[in-house]
């Protein structure tokens, strides 16, 4: 069965510092991969994915995952962090077939000071 | 953008009533979803649809019931509402395409008194 585990509930950063959420995933094939956030009160937004190619891919509003298949992992990172990113970021594994279910994890909510 | 659409977004109703979950998408995508979220949880798929008239439930055992009669309309019943169905549901679809990238609505937030 596949999973997905984010290990930070909560991550607190300063506007301006950088961020890298946690995700690690299992998976019996290659998995499909993606990241979206959630704004309060809001549907899911794709921030990016990763199907096959580079191992790094780039998304929206700046942000990049990096697949690390030897370690199960496909964190997110941003650079320089905006007040505006404080929301809630899930995790996701899929694959292909007829059903192409999603599994979430258990999301990361991040706060930014300013 | 992606355009999938919720009604009501917000939804406050007494115990026993029937309710019902709208969902709808312009895009043409084969595959619906609806998912279950209490705060700060995670997501729970509750049902969701290959195609016109083919419905499915999901990991999450609900009470609720689908239909799909068109392509563009998957519509989530409860026919009796219970305080336990509070929650936010998610309605998403994609395409019928190998690759399963999901497009999600804003959601409806169910409070049941």
């Amino acid at each position: 069965a596949q999973s997905v585990t984010q290990p930070d509930i909560h991550i607190t950063v300063s506007e301006g510092a950088s961020l890298e959420l946690r995700c690690n995933y299992s998976y019996g094939a290659t998995p499909y991969l993606f990241w979206y956030v959630q704004s309060p009160g809001q549907g899911l937004q794709l921030l990016l994915k990763y199907f096959s190619g580079d191992t790094l891919v780039q998304g929206i509003k700046g942000f990049e995952a990096e697949f690390k298949r030897s370690q199960s992992s496909f964190n997110l990172r941003k650079p320089s962090v905006h007040w505006s990113d404080a929301a809630e970021y899930f995790c996701a594994v899929g694959g292909t077939g007829t059903a192409s279910k999603l599994t979430f994890g258990t999301g990361t909510r991040l706060q930014v000071t300013l | 953008e992606a355009d999938i659409y919720q009604t009501p977004r917000y939804l406050v109703i007494g115990t026993g009533k029937k309710i019902t979950l709208e969902c709808s998408q312009t895009m043409g995508h084969d595959k619906m979803y609806w998912y279950q979220q209490d705060p700060g949880m995670e997501l729970h798929l509750i049902h969701y649809s290959y195609g016109v008239n083919s419905t499915e439930k999901g990991d999450l055992s609900s009470e609720s019931t689908v239909s799909r009669i068109r392509t563009e309309h998957f519509p989530l019943t409860l026919e009796s509402a219970r305080p336990s169905h509070t929650s936010q549901y998610l309605c998403a679809s994609s395409s019928g395409g190998a690759v399963n990238e999901q497009f999600f609505g804003p959601g409806t937030r169910l409070t049941v008194l």
